[in-house]
């Protein structure tokens, strides 16, 4: 079975900071890989969605940006930090239409 | 286009008690059915699944069963502890569609001793 590592596990960063979040994913190949964010509440917010190397799908506008430069290698930055992007930062992959999920990053800017 | 709507939270509960948390979804085609827990500080997991209409999806005493004709999912259990507080999701995904799955706004359940 597949597992999916998320590393940092937290960070604080100055506004105007760059940021840089990796996922890798064990156990599988040619994962469709997924970045999400939990703000403050409950809900999930798609950020990014891979179905290869090198093909990102931006789900909502905003100063970040993906990259997948392997294939089970899904990296998240910012070139500046906002306060806004203070949350707790999922990735997930997907096999047969089930997700699967990392630990999270929990991002604080400050 | 699809979405699932959950019942607003947090529900609180004491323990033992019964859990019906309520999902009701709009999909184009044929979805397969999800509920995803998120303990505090974590990760989701898959909590259950159905993938057919009448199908029932259980696990750790949790159960749904997929309802074509009320386009619903409702999650419950018998008897709740305390270790089930946590964020429950209900989530679809539709075989040959997008890529993405759709998932609804998250219901907190708080379990008191």
């Amino acid at each position: 079975s597949q597992t999916i590592h998320q590393w940092p596990a937290t960070l604080v960063q100055p506004v105007g900071s760059p940021l840089s979040l990796e996922c890798t994913v064990e156990g599988t190949s040619n994962p469709n890989l997924y970045w999400y964010r939990q703000a403050a509440g409950r809900g999930l917010q798609l950020l990014f969605y891979s179905v290869g190397i090198g093909q990102i799908s931006s789900e909502v506008p905003q100063n970040l940006s993906a990259s997948r430069p392997q294939d089970r290698q899904f990296i998240l930055s910012s070139k500046k930090l906002l306060l806004s992007d203070s949350g707790f930062y999922l990735c997930a992959c997907t096999r047969s239409y089930e997700q699967y999920f990392g630990p999270g990053t929990r991002l604080t800017v400050t | 286009g699809n979405s699932v709507t959950q019942m607003e939270g947090p529900v609180t509960l004491s323990e033992e008690a019964f859990l019906t948390i309520n999902c009701t979804y709009t999909a184009t085609g044929y979805p397969s059915l999800f509920w995803y827990v998120q303990y505090p500080g974590e990760g989701l997991q898959l909590l259950l699944k159905a993938t057919k209409a009448d199908d029932k999806g259980s696990n750790k005493g949790f159960e749904a069963t997929y309802r074509k004709e009320t386009t619903s999912f409702h999650l419950e259990k018998g008897s709740v502890q305390v270790s089930d507080s946590a964020v429950y999701f209900c989530a679809l995904s539709v075989s040959g569609g997008s890529y993405i799955p759709t998932f609804g706004r998250g219901t907190s359940l708080i379990v008191h001793p």
